[in-house]
């Protein structure tokens, strides 16, 4: 089945720990973004990618950094530098050729303990 | 920062009542996307508007785009509990390589 595949759905992490959040799609999309959704402030965008090892700084990347070396793949790791890590990620992926709807993963619940 | 606003932030209704939720973005929108968030799930795509003005309906869903392209809204009539979701509407900004979202309608539905 074709589709985004984000793991793991639910992780947790201590405090200091850097953490690196999958996402992997097989729909041969040309862009990969990355959002963080925390209650009451719908998504905000952290990074995106249109082609591989290109990627763009969204609203809030301070404390997040990406790698684009396949099209499949647009790996997020949260970093000791975020303050305030736990949310609900979600990534997502779009043709740009023949359309600009979005696909979305289930999303990664991240927890700091 | 969030160049894309959305109103109201909770709506809640009565089952069989109606339902409006608006968008407004700083800029100008080559098209606006607007997605469905069920409780504990992800976005889902409804519907993309392209044209000044335009209007599409799916069922008893109603979306526009302003003549400006830059506002939006969806429109529910006859809510049902399958209605019950947050709705987020999104525009590409920055010649369509930055897709930002609205902060969401949370929609409950007492039954």
């Amino acid at each position: 089945d074709g589709g985004i595949t984000q793991s793991p759905k639910y992780l947790f992490r201590k405090e200091g720990q850097n953490v690196t959040l999958s996402c992997e799609q097989n729909l041969n999309h040309d862009a990969m973004y990355w959002y963080r959704q925390d209650p009451g402030q719908g998504l905000r965008l952290i990074y995106y990618s249109q082609i591989v090892n290109d990627f763009q700084k969204g609203d809030i990347a301070e404390g997040y950094s990406v790698s684009r070396e396949k099209k499949e793949s647009f790996p997020l790791t949260v970093t000791s530098a975020q303050k305030n890590p736990t949310a609900f990620y979600l990534c997502a992926s779009i043709p740009l050729s023949g359309g600009t709807e979005a696909f979305f993963g289930q999303g990664t619940r991240l927890t700091v303990v | 920062g969030q160049q894309v606003m959305q109103i109201p932030q909770y709506q809640h209704v009565q089952e069989g009542e109606d339902f409006t939720t608006y968008c407004n973005s700083s800029t100008t929108l080559s098209n606006i996307q607007w997605y469905k968030q069920r409780p504990g799930g992800h976005p889902v795509f409804l519907i993309q508007l392209v044209k000044s003005g335009e209007v599409k309906k799916q069922k008893r869903l109603t979306f526009q785009f302003g003549e400006a392209k830059k506002n939006s809204s969806l429109h529910i009539t006859a809510t049902q509990t399958t209605d019950v979701g947050t709705y987020f509407c999104a525009g590409p900004i920055q010649g369509a390589q930055k897709l930002v979202f609205g902060q969401g309608t949370r929609l409950t539905i007492n039954p």
